[in-house]
């Protein structure tokens, strides 16, 4: 079964610091996203990301956040200037057409990031 | 606008039903469940895009109806395997990116 593969699994930093986390997706998937989920709460939208451009992002993702996929395979997700309530995990996510013609998300298992 | 679930949480014993219903203040014109467990990734369990449409696959079905603006979820002979928390989402935004619920936990004992 195809995976979506995120590194780091765990991930501490300062208040401050740039992290960059990383998703490889599934092959033939052409739509992406970032999700987080702040320990025990709701699974969030950050952003998505189709034909090599941000598709739409929400409230949460400001410009601290940006999104790259640099080589064609990896998609990575840049903080500049974390801050304490930026300690959650992020998911990547996949999917072959988006939500829009039904199929459904490959969810990678996180990177749990803690800033401190 | 973000899914509205209900219950938040529901307990059951090995081979007990539940119902875990989606609701949404907007048209909706799919669904998506997603079942999380305990530090693990949401795993996709179905997707149901018309009005009246339902799908199952074991024990776990869903209905979605459209004029009600709501899904639900049935879980049917609960086992052990079934414990984790229920997301449902729907369509956010102009791409339609999905927009989660809070999610129920569901714990069964045995």
């Amino acid at each position: 079964e195809p995976e979506v593969t995120q590194t780091p699994s765990h991930q501490v930093t300062q208040m401050g610091q740039e992290v960059i986390l990383r998703c490889v997706p599934i092959s033939n998937h052409l739509y992406f996203y970032w999700y987080r989920q702040i320990l025990g709460q709701k699974v969030e939208f950050l952003v998505s990301f189709y034909n090599n451009e941000i598709s739409e992002k929400s409230e949460i993702f400001d410009d601290q956040f940006s999104v790259e996929r640099p080589d064609g395979s990896n998609f990575t997700l840049k903080i500049r200037s974390t801050k304490l309530e930026d300690s959650a995990m992020y998911f990547c996510a996949s999917s072959v057409w988006g939500q829009l013609r039904g199929t459904g998300y490959t969810f990678g298992s996180g990177t749990r990031l803690t800033v401190v | 606008q973000q899914p509205v679930q209900s219950p938040q949480a529901v307990i059951l014993r090995e081979g007990e039903d539940a119902v875990i219903n989606c609701s949404s203040s907007k048209a909706l014109y799919s669904v998506h469940w997603y079942r999380q467990k305990h530090g693990e990734a949401p795993v996709f369990l179905m997707i149901l895009l018309k009005g009246g449409e339902q799908k199952g696959h074991d024990k776990i079905s869903a209905s979605f109806n459209e004029k009600k603006q709501q899904s639900s979820l049935y879980l049917t002979a609960s086992q052990l395997s079934y414990s984790g928390t229920y997301f449902c989402g729907t369509p956010g935004g102009s791409q339609g990116n999905l927009i989660f619920g809070k999610g129920t936990k569901l714990s069964v004992k045995p």
